[in-house]
């Protein structure tokens, strides 16, 4: 089955630039969307593709995909993006979706 | 605005059943699939299985470690997806989410709305 490789953690000082890996086997030929989960909430939809953005999400939030990697880049972190983020994807060979392990950022 | 409700957590015994009930509101229900995701205490975000729309087939696909025990089913009529568990294992307990499958590119779907998610807890 397909394997999503994330970080644990990423630490990063307010008003820097935060980036989140995703590693996964030729990761740049797939959709990637990215979800946000706050302490004791449910996760919700941050990137939908690359940088396309659900109504409501600033547009510090922003994702790349190529080769093995994709990226979620937030730009002028704040306290309020401390969370734990998660990249999916499909998996073609079973037609079920996989996420990655999550990361957890801190805001220094 | 969407929602989506879930609810029917509770304890349950090892080995005994639980049905779960994710109930949307704010959209055409009937045209979107709508998959399960849970999470076990302290852990990542595990996919357990969704079904499609009817106009797609109406289909079910399940994660590996729940095949064979859970079933999901929908009415739409209701507005409602349903989980049905069986054959509970103590590795089960988790806070269990329903979304709804939203933009679907070329290679995959994004889960685009989210409940709040019931707990479902399996002890003796």
């Amino acid at each position: 089955s397909y394997v999503l490789t994330q970080p644990p953690s990423v630490s990063v000082a307010p008003g820097q630039t935060a980036r989140i890996t995703c590693g996964g086997d030729n990761i740049g030929s797939k959709y990637v969307p990215w979800y946000q989960q706050k302490p004791g909430q449910a996760p919700v939809l941050v990137v939908s593709d690359d940088s396309d953005r659900p109504s409501g999400i600033p547009e510090r939030f922003s994702g790349s995909n190529s080769g093995n990697t994709a990226t979620l880049t937030i730009n002028r972190v704040e306290a309020g993006d401390e969370a734990d983020y998660y990249c999916q994807v499909w998996d073609s060979s079973s037609d079920h979706p996989v996420f990655g392990g999550g990361t957890k950022l801190t805001v220094l | 605005e969407v929602q989506l409700v879930e609810s029917g957590g509770g304890l349950v015994q090892p080995g005994r059943s639980l049905g779960l009930s994710c109930t949307g509101s704010g959209f055409t229900f009937g045209n979107y699939g709508v998959t399960w995701v849970r999470q076990a205490p302290g852990k990542g975000l595990e996919w357990v299985g969704f079904i499609r729309s009817k106009p797609s087939g109406g289909t079910t696909e399940y994660a590996a470690s729940v095949k064979g025990r859970f079933t999901i089913s929908r009415d739409d009529s209701k507005s409602i997806v349903y989980l049905q568990m069986n054959s509970l294992k103590t590795e089960d307990t988790a806070i269990y989410y329903c979304s709804r499958i939203g933009y679907c590119g070329g290679t995959g779907c994004s889960f685009d709305y989210w409940g709040q998610g019931t707990l479902v807890t399996v002890s003796s």
